[in-house]
């Protein structure tokens, strides 16, 4: 069963502005990643924050987490044509379930 | 980090037939899942591979149609027994040292 939902589905942007993407969850959590896929079978780890933080960057990265919201957001910064790829949140607690994603494309 | 091999990379398969995945981590981990993604949608978890023990089947996923080995701390297996077209997908292992690490991914077609 799948507990994150992102949040858009589909995201277009020009190349150099900043892409947001939500992600909300059900149940309680020791964290949430954030996990990049491009076209083919890649997944990237890109970030995780654990339950008792609120922010944590990484590079052109910023990622939130509203544990009494049960959402976190994922902010892609300058973004680059490289940067286009689908864009999955996980929840982890004893396993680790993965969102429906967000497909990013960036235009030139 | 963890590097994780995967074999095969991909199959195409008869109706009825079973295939078997491995998984090989360089390195002892704790935890493997297996995955499943179809075309365009997120990533499924099947099952947790525990070592030693039976695998943790998710909601629609048994051990009858996936059955799994986890023998030691840095290989496991996942078949999928009798297959038909619905299985095809891509199934993709992945070890836990609390992030994720992937294999590359074993694209399956049952025809």
């Amino acid at each position: 069963s799948q507990q994150g939902e992102e949040d858009p589905q589909a995201l277009s942007i020009q190349e150099g502005e900043n892409a947001t993407m939500n992600c909300s969850y059900k149940t309680s959590i020791n964290n949430l990643q954030w996990y990049r896929q491009n076209s083919g079978r890649g997944l990237v780890h890109l970030i995780l924050i654990r339950s008792n933080e609120r922010e944590k960057h990484s590079g052109r990265l910023r990622v939130t987490l509203d544990t009494s919201k049960k959402s976190s957001s994922l902010l892609i910064t300058a973004s680059r044509a490289a940067d286009t790829a689908s864009y999955f949140c996980a929840t982890a607690d004893d396993k680790i379930i993965f969102g429906k994603g967000t497909r990013l494309h960036i235009l030139p | 980090s963890a590097v994780i091999s995967q074999k095969p990379s991909r199959d195409i398969c008869q109706r009825g037939t079973s295939l078997t995945i491995q998984c090989q981590v360089d390195s002892q981990v704790t935890m493997m899942f297996w995955y499943r993604q179809q075309p365009g949608q997120s990533l499924t978890l099947i099952a947790t591979a525990n070592q030693g023990s039976e695998a943790t089947y998710e909601s629609g996923f048994v051990i009858d149609k996936f059955p799994i080995s986890r023998p030691n701390l840095t290989f496991s297996t996942l078949t999928v027994s009798n297959m038909s077209p619905e299985d095809s997908s891509i199934y993709l292992c992945s070890a836990a040292a609390e992030k994720l690490f992937f294999g590359s991914g074993t694209q399956l077609s049952v025809l």
